[in-house]
Parts: structure tokens; C-alpha cells; sequence
């Protein structure tokens, strides 16, 4: 079964460091890659996508993933964070150009320490 | 108004009833999902629908069904509540057709089996 690992549960962070969040997905056939952030009490938003063209992909806040084939992974980094990024973060893999569901990772909790 | 509407935001529930949350959209997306949200396990697919007609068991479907009563509506029962269902639930869409892949999510709703 196709599956999405992210490799850490949770991550601290000092406010202003640089932070990578790690994801890892089955399968080199076709993908579309996301990630979502969910702050506390709140719904899901998307961060970022890629679908196709440059491998480098900025989102919003400042975030921004690589989409290595190769490794299949799909690594949220910021240079910079700020107290506000305190959240969960979600990886999560369409298979098949579009022909398979949306499917997540277990999530990776990030908080900032100021 | 939210693009993505869930109804209840909370419920309580015993053991054994039947309950049903309901997911409307006001995007015009074809494909609608329901995931569940556990702690430490991210989001797990339950049902989705790529269109009305079109309905997939996700990954855990035991101990629910769904219907998509129009391409705007989308709901999920429990026939028999137990208190493992106590979750956050997610109703979420995607508008594959009209090129948007990725999903967008409703608030959650709360639900808890005593």
C-alpha cells in the first residue's frame, strides 16, 4: 500500500533558526505533493504543492520544499522561524497523476522556542 | 460563509446510536473525502467520492458509511457508536476537474462516544 512517513513526531526549535521538517513517500510513479499546517484548534491550510515544473517550491510564510524523485521526499524547510509557525505540519501524496486519493503522513509537531 | 461547511462543530454521543455528520460545499469540487484525526496518527481516510455516483472505502471504513446526496453534500453516519470513533472529523474537497488538486478542509467537527 502506497504510504506517507513523516520521520519526526515532533520538532523544537529556538525562534530564528532554520528548521527542515522530513517526508518520505512510497512509489516513484507520478506524484502530487502537499503539505498543510494546522494551528491549534483550527482546520487544515495548504502550504504548499507541487504538480509538475521546478523542483523548488515556496509557499506561504516563508516556507518552502524540495521534490527529490530520486529520494522521494518532499522536505518543508524555512530558514527562519518565528513563534507564530508553532503548529502542526502535515505531508500528504496524491499517486497517479491524480487518480488516487489524498493521502497523510502522521503529522510533525513543531514548536519554537523563543 | 466557509467554502467547506461541516454540521455539528461538536457532538456528544452515547454508545450504540446512530449518528450522522454532515458536509456541504460551495466550491463546485467533484471529488469530497472524510478523514478522521487521531493524536499521533494524522489523517485517515474513511470514505471519498470522486463524483455522485463514485464511492471508495479509505483506509478505515469499518463501522461507517457515507452518501453523496449531491455533488455539494457529502455525509458520513456511524450506525453504532463506540467510543474508539471519538475523534476530530474532517470533510474536505477537491476539484480535480477544474484543476484544483489540492483539498480543502471544514472546520472538524468533535465528535465524542461515551
Amino acid at each position: 500500500a502506497q504510504s506517507v512517513t513523516q520521520l519526526d513526531s515532533q520538532v523544537p526549535v529556538f525562534e530564528e533558526a532554520p528548521v527542515e521538517l522530513r517526508c518520505n513517500y512510497s512509489s516513484s510513479v507520478s506524484v502530487y505533493l502537499f503539505w498543510y499546517v494546522q494551528y491549534p484548534n483550527q482546520g487544515l491550510q495548504l502550504l504548499l504543492k507541487y504538480l509538475s515544473g521546478s523542483t523548488l517550491v515556496k509557499g506561504i510564510n516563508g516556507f518552502e520544499a524540495e521534490f527529490n524523485k530520486s529520494q522521494t521526499s518532499f522536505h518543508l524547510r524555512k530558514p527562519s522561524v518565528h513563534i507564530s509557525d508553532t503548529a502542526e505540519y502535515f505531508c500528504a501524496v496524491i499517486w497517479n497523476s491524480g487518480n488516487t486519493p489524498l493521502v497523510f503522513g502522521k503529522g510533525t509537531r513543531l514548536s519554537v522556542i523563543a | 460563509d466557509a467554502d467547506v461547511t461541516q454540521t455539528p462543530r461538536n457532538r456528544i454521543t452515547k454508545t450504540g446510536k446512530r449518528i450522522m455528520l454532515e458536509c456541504s460545499q460551495t466550491k463546485g469540487h467533484d471529488r469530497m473525502y472524510w478523514y478522521r484525526q487521531d493524536p499521533g496518527l494524522g489523517l485517515r481516510l474513511i470514505y471519498y467520492s470522486f463524483d455522485v455516483k463514485d464511492i471508495n472505502k479509505g483506509e478505515i471504513s469499518d463501522g461507517y458509511s457515507v452518501s453523496r446526496q449531491a455533488q455539494a453534500k457529502f455525509s458520513l453516519s456511524l450506525e453504532s457508536a463506540i467510543p474508539n470513533q471519538t475523534a476530530l472529523y474532517f470533510c474536505a474537497t477537491s476539484g480535480v476537474r477544474q484543476g484544483r488538486t489540492e483539498a480543502f478542509f471544514g472546520q472538524g467537527t468533535r465528535l465524542t462516544v461515551v
